[in-house]
């Protein structure tokens, strides 16, 4: 297993436009989460899943925003008509039990033009 | 609603030196688990170590250390004999029952040779 993967790792986008980052977590974990994270500053909380089911979305979370985990497996984050308040970089993680902590991914970095 | 301050936005330590970087939370919870995560430029988010709330003694990882003052929410990372690699921001972050874990905005860290 080579820990939690994202793609793509940087996206260039115009304004407008909608983008998709997927991530595969480490297989034998049930919970997968989104952060984003802004220059200088701590990851934020935007959603999570245990298996297929979303469980918990934050207010950061904008209609223009949705995340999808098929099967339980891997998961997809979706930005619909983005703006340049959307660039950052986008973290995923996953866990088994989530009070061993998180294993995060490289992160996806959106910068939105 | 959980809270992590870290106070100190940059520290330095001279290599082979020791440092502590300060970490304040806030949470209505008796239960929660406390960790500190490092970001090394460019890299992923590592787990340094973590601390559950209900243990009296103080998490060690090697060169790692916590000093876990559950009374006044303080929860400090000490970094003994320290390394070049150790460069990075560092992140303080709870998680209570919910699963999610909220952070802090950072600590960057810097190592002089």
């Amino acid at each position: 297993d080579t820990g939690v993967s994202q793609d793509p790792r940087h996206k260039i986008t115009k304004r407008g436009q909608n983008v998709t980052f997927r991530c595969d977590p480490i297989s034998e974990h049930n919970r997968l989460y989104w952060y984003r994270q802004t220059l200088g500053q701590g990851p934020e909380f935007l959603t999570y899943f245990q298996n297929e089911a979303q469980l918990e979305k934050s207010r950061l979370l904008s209609d223009r925003f949705s995340a999808e985990r098929p099967k339980g497996s891997f998961s997809t984050l979706e930005i619909q008509r983005t703006e340049q308040g959307d660039s950052a970089m986008y973290l995923c993680a996953s866990s088994f039990l989530s009070h061993g902590g998180y294993t995060f991914g490289s992160g996806t970095r959106l910068t939105v033009v | 609603a959980q809270t992590v301050t870290q106070s100190q936005p940059e520290m330095s330590v001279q290599e082979a030196e020791t440092v502590t970087l300060s970490c304040t939370y806030d949470t209505s919870e008796s239960d929660y688990y406390l960790f500190w995560y490092k970001q090394p430029p460019s890299r992923q988010m590592i787990l340094v170590i973590r601390q559950e709330a209900y243990k009296q003694q103080n998490a060690t990882e090697n060169r790692f250390s916590v000093n876990f003052q559950k009374a006044a929410k303080s929860f400090s990372l000490k970094i003994s004999d320290s390394q070049l690699g150790d460069a990075a921001m560092y992140f303080c972050a709870t998680m209570n029952r919910d699963d999610k874990i909220i952070f802090g905005k950072g600590t960057r860290l810097h190592i002089l040779p």
